[in-house]
């Protein structure tokens, strides 16, 4: 059974800009979460989405977005770039209860 | 105040011992789950066990398993025989409530770097 795959798996990109990340969750789970990872933060909450549905979310700013798709796909965006989005971003695949499962992570650097 | 207490932040373990990673929670839910996640210098998230607030018996996934305290709000991961392998940071982290709710989310402790000597 595939785990959870996340692309790309390194990202360089500069301030002001906008950025999409995917996260493909393992085969038959409907919950898709998101998670930042700084050095000063540790790991925070982002958002998490459920059959298409955003079902929770943390406190971040409106830059950072994300949408799931019928096939549980997971995209998140974070617009306007700052230096401090710098990151760890990973995304964790779960079948709605329970075990949660991660993927490698993207690291974004913003330069 | 924190909702996930890691009290260790490195550990040096020889080889072949067994290792105690300490954890303790507070929550005022009734259900909620903790978890136990290894995190290598590759940055990939790697899950370890589960434990449910109403599961009665420890967690056990071959050599990790999770000492559950409920009323010391307490949730160590053993881990036995010790391998070079294991060296890396370890997460505790809970998820409070049930899928509707707005605080259902993974809180994280702070970490334990766990180092294993040969």
């Amino acid at each position: 059974k595939a785990g959870v795959t996340q692309t790309p798996r390194y990202l360089i990109k500069t301030r002001g800009q906008q950025v999409t990340l995917s996260c493909s969750p393992i085969s038959g789970h409907r919950s898709v979460s998101w998670y930042q990872q700084t050095p000063g933060q540790g790991l925070q909450f982002l958002f998490e989405y459920f059959s298409e549905t955003q079902r929770n979310k943390g406190n971040f700013p409106g830059r950072f977005s994300g949408r799931q798709f019928s096939n549980s796909r997971s995209e998140m965006n974070v617009s306007t770039l700052e230096l401090g989005d710098s990151a760890l971003y990973l995304c964790a695949s779960s079948p709605g209860t329970g075990e949660a499962f991660f993927g490698q992570g993207t690291r974004l650097t913003v330069v | 105040a924190q909702k996930i207490t890691q009290t260790q932040p490195g550990m040096f373990v020889q080889e072949k011992e067994a290792v105690t990673l300490d954890c303790t929670y507070d929550t005022s839910d009734q259900s909620y789950g903790l978890f136990w996640y290894k995190q290598p210098s590759s940055g990939e998230m790697i899950f370890l066990i589960y434990q449910g607030s109403y599961d009665e018996q420890n967690a056990t996934e071959g050599r990790y398993s999770l000492n559950f305290q409920k009323a010391r709000k307490s949730a160590n991961l053993v881990i036995s025989a010790s391998q070079l392998g294991d060296s890396a940071m370890y997460f505790c982290a809970m998820r409070e409530g049930i899928p509707m709710d707005s605080n259902y989310q993974l809180i994280w402790g702070a970490g334990t770097k766990l180092i294993i000597k040969p």
